[in-house]
């Protein structure tokens, strides 16, 4: 089975602290990205890779980093958090391939900035 | 732009009954279509996928998905719903090359009451 992990279920971060999201997969895919999650929004892509050490900014970037220098690693950074950062993380993974593209997910980390 | 409707934020239906969640997007192409499940506290798990052939599709837990092309439709049923099937679902369309990109509607909670 693939195995997506993510360093922490639970986060609490004070607000201008640089916070560091890791995420780990175990089934060699290409692909990796991070999501959050917000009620009523569903799942909105922050930044993706396709590649160690590739990244592309997804639909909301803004306030966030990313960096891949392995493989089955991809960390997201927020260089300051801010409460409106707020939310469940999601990380996934999936083979670079049009016939495999459905992503396979972590459990999620919940941060609260306060 | 790629999008997807899910037009129900939440459903009730009673153990034992039939359940149908809606799901509508808008691509131009051939797409390829997703069902995800998320449990409270947990990440997304792939229910199905839809890519080509047969527009009837089996998941796993009892569910399927049939896709109408004429109505840009890939709705989601199950003939009798289980307690356990409690949670939030979330359609999606795979877009990009690669399998780089997939786009979520913002999902239905489904209610299963007793």
């Amino acid at each position: 089975d693939v195995k997506v992990t993510q360093s922490s279920r639970y986060l609490v971060k004070r607000t201008g602290e640089k916070v560091f999201l890791e995420c780990v997969q175990d089934m060699d895919h290409e692909n990796m990205f991070w999501y959050r999650q917000d009620p009523g929004l569903g799942l909105r892509l922050i930044y993706f890779s396709y590649d160690v050490k590739m990244k592309e900014k997804g639909d909301i970037p803004e306030g966030y980093s990313v960096s891949r220098e392995k493989k089955e690693r991809f960390s997201l950074i927020l260089e300051s958090a801010s409460t409106n950062q707020t939310s469940m993380y999601l990380c996934a993974s999936s083979f670079y391939s049009p016939n495999t593209p459905e992503q396979y997910f972590g459990p999620g980390t919940r941060l609260t900035v306060t | 732009a790629q999008s997807v409707t899910q037009p129900d934020i939440h459903i009730t239906v009673s153990e034992g009954a039939s359940l149908e969640l809606r799901c509508n997007y808008s691509y131009g192409a051939t797409p390829y279509l997703f069902w995800y499940v998320q449990s409270p506290g947990q990440g997304l798990q792939l229910l199905l996928k839809y890519f080509s052939g047969d527009t009837l599709v089996q998941g796993i837990k009892g569910f399927e998905a049939e896709f109408k092309r004429s109505q840009s439709s890939f709705n989601l049923r199950k003939p009798s719903v289980h307690w356990s099937d409690a949670a939030e679902y979330f359609c999606a369309v795979g877009a990009g090359t690669g399998g780089f990109k997939t786009i979520f509607g913002a999902g239905t909670r489904l209610f299963v009451k007793a």
